[in-house]
């Protein structure tokens, strides 16, 4: 089974500028979030997803971060603009569905803002 | 508001040895509990998890123990092995397969 796929794995982008990360989830998995893990802290909820509707976005900042995933199958997160404190990685995860234990994160995206 | 805590942010122990890492919450609405291991440069990895109906869970090495009135839980691994070095993070849900919130995570070094 491969597992959940993120690119890019690294980016470098200027304060103001806008970013994008793409999440592949697992085959057949219903659910999909999207983590914040800055440096030293555990992963943060950013958005979860039930096939393509949004099932909490409450800790998602809507004023700068928006996510997608139109088909109910891969993610997009984006950052328009970008600010220094947004550095950290990014984790996409999925899961079959909402009551399913245990998710499946990918290898994350780590975002430096300059 | 840290909802998961846990305290200690690093732990060395030597190899063959038991380590012990704990984890406090403060949400009474937690119901499921899980740890998760996380390498560098990788995302972090299913290990064990517990229902609130228990109070102990085994999986090979690894035990995780839950104290619903101290609201705390403990993931033991006995023996210890290098391999085993890593940050290891506790989360909590309110449903299964809610959103997790993670406490801090413990970097564990194993030493040979």
């Amino acid at each position: 089974e491969a597992g959940v796929a993120q690119s890019p794995r690294y980016k470098i982008i200027e304060k103001r500028q806008s970013v994008a990360f793409w999440c592949n989830p697992i085959s057949g998995h219903a659910t999909l979030y999207w983590y914040q893990q800055i440096l030293g802290q555990g992963p943060k909820l950013l958005i979860q997803f039930q096939n393509n509707g949004v099932v909490d976005d409450s800790q998602l900042p809507k004023d700068r971060f928006s996510a997608e995933r139109l088909k109910g199958v891969d993610s997009t997160l984006k950052i328009q603009p970008a600010k220094l404190e947004d550095s950290a990685v990014y984790l996409c995860a999925s899961s079959l569905d909402r009551h399913n234990y245990g998710y499946t994160f990918g290898s994350g995206t780590r975002l430096t803002v300059v | 508001d840290q909802q998961v805590k846990q305290n200690s942010p690093s732990l060395s122990v030597q190899e063959g040895r038991i380590s012990i890492l704990n984890c406090d919450y403060t949400n009474s609405m937690f119901d499921y509990f899980l740890w998760y291991k996380k390498y560098p440069a990788e995302g972090p990895t299913f290990l064990i998890s517990i229902s609130s109906i228990k109070d102990k869970n085994e999986d090979g090495r690894f035990t995780v123990f839950l104290n619903k009135s101290a609201k705390h839980l403990s993931l033991h691994i006995v023996p210890s092995q290098p391999g085993d070095s890593a940050v290891y993070f506790c989360a909590a849900s309110e449903n299964a397969g809610n959103m997790l919130t993670f406490g801090g995570g413990t970097r564990l070094m194993v030493k040979p």
